[in-house]
């Protein structure tokens, strides 16, 4: 099964409305990042949260961490048509090459006007 | 200020043949990654190589794939004897060093097997 699966697999929301989606993973990390993928585009790097962090924002995006449940979060506010997008939770492990990426299944949004 | 740029952005083979994808890193990058995507699926890591050096290939399949990262030019990955499981998005990251930087992605070569 995958180091980080998505939940849910995919979210339909209305403009404006607030998006939040969870990622599980099962091995300790270094940190966890979650990047967005377009259709047909490469992955654009979101925002990286340290093993040791707990909370962190960048503009309308807030992700936390619990590596108690081996669980994270992110929160797109006020979202725009534009975010519609898949968005990836990727690990970096603990030990061993920290650039190693392992990513999630995904969760598809989708912001309509 | 280009980022990673990958070529061809679609190649298609037939089965048995050769492909070669190609990704040039970011100025200034001097590791990069490999993964495939599947339809509907993340993105699987593959290899990762500083230059001239592989430095993890647990990703890779033994047989039929390679990568390379020479000390000029792009960094190619090539999959010999095609068959048609090898269809996917292959995607190239690059990242400047080790420290807490995030991989910048390339848009991808969508490789199809007729």
């Amino acid at each position: 099964s995958q180091q980080g699966e998505e939940d849910p697999q995919a979210l339909s929301i209305q403009e404006g409305e607030n998006a939040t989606m969870n990622c599980s993973y099962k091995t300790s990390i270094n940190n966890l990042q979650w990047y967005r993928q377009n259709s047909g585009r490469g992955l654009v790097h979101l925002i990286l949260i340290r093993s040791n962090e707990r909370e962190k924002h960048s503009g309308r995006l807030r992700v936390t961490l619990d590596t108690s449940k081996k669980s994270s979060s992110l929160l797109i506010t006020a979202s725009r048509a534009a975010d519609t997008a898949s968005y990836f939770c990727a690990t970096a492990p603990r030990v061993g090459t920290a650039s190693k990426l392992t990513f999630g299944t995904g969760t598809r949004l989708q912001v309509t006007l | 200020n280009a980022g990673v740029m990958q070529n061809p952005r679609h190649l298609v083979r037939r089965r048995g043949q050769e492909a070669r994808l190609r990704c040039s890193p970011m100025k200034g990058h001097s590791h990069v990654y490999w993964y495939r995507q599947l339809p509907e699926e993340g993105l699987k890591f593959m290899v990762y190589l500083q230059k001239e050096n592989i430095i993890d290939e647990s990703g890779m399949p033994k047989e039929r794939f390679s990568a390379e990262f020479p000390k000029e030019g792009p960094s190619i990955l090539r999959i010999q004897q095609v068959v048609r499981g090898d269809s996917a998005a292959y995607f190239c990251a690059s990242s400047p060093d080790l420290t807490l930087k995030p991989q910048h992605f390339g848009d991808g070569t969508r490789l199809s097997i007729l």
